[in-house]
């Protein structure tokens, strides 16, 4: 049930551009994503609804496929900022508000 | 900063124990999720609580219960404490029960010895 991210880690020079997936094995009604930093609190990025909506953030945006029950997040031209662990949680329909997160993937971005 | 909070920061427990553990969601927002986050893993759903109602439950035994009081703070309290319950725990705060954003407070560190 929980969603699947991956690659399970990054490493990138600042500039860089990365992807990261997030793929279920359910019927999705939407998909978070969070970064969150080493002893840190989660921290959100932005929510994604079913239709194959895409979202952008300065930088960072993120596509939803409903269909392939699939979400992927996209970082531009990286920045040190960018570093951290993030996570998608997915919501299935008739779990509305029940937020299920991936294990997280480790991004490291260097000078 | 997020305006959620939570108390204690950290704890230190004997099997065994009961603990609880306490979130003050931000201002305007009326649900407040539990999560469990061992080292290395991502979130794991506990509970929901909408309007002072339980609103949604994952995969964690009765002796993780939970309120939500009228000023819509929320408690989580954990009976019989077992190793294995030691992990960071992090309630999130949101001004509706799906389809929006949720602010996370800093987490309480429990460990079980």
């Amino acid at each position: 049930q929980q969603p699947v991210q991956s690659p399970q880690a990054v490493i990138l020079r600042e500039g860089e551009d990365a992807v990261i997936n997030c793929s279920s094995s359910k019927a999705l009604y939407s998909v978070h994503w969070y970064r969150q930093k080493h002893g840190e609190a989660p921290v959100f990025l932005m929510i994604l609804l079913k239709g194959g909506e895409q979202k952008g953030h300065e930088k960072i945006s993120a596509s939803f496929n409903e269909k392939k029950q699939q979400s992927s997040l996209y970082l531009t031209a990286s920045q040190l900022s960018y570093s951290g662990t993030y996570f998608c949680g997915t919501e299935s329909p008739g779990n509305t508000g029940k937020l299920i997160f991936g294990q997280g993937t480790t991004l490291q971005v260097k000078p | 900063e997020t305006g959620v909070t939570q108390s204690p920061t950290h704890l230190i427990k004997t099997r065994g124990q009961q603990v609880t553990l306490r979130c003050s969601s931000q201002s305007g927002h009326n649900t407040v999720s539990w999560y469990q986050q061992a080292l290395g893993q991502g979130p794991q759903f506990i509970f929901q609580y909408y309007r002072e109602e339980e609103n949604g439950r994952g995969n964690f035994p009765p002796r993780f219960s939970g309120l939500q009081f009228p000023n819509y703070s929320s408690e989580l309290n954990v009976n019989a404490l077992e190793l294995d319950d030691s992990a960071l725990y992090l309630c999130a705060s949101s001004g509706g029960p799906s389809n929006t954003e949720a602010f996370f407070g800093q987490g309480t560190r429990l460990t079980v010895v």
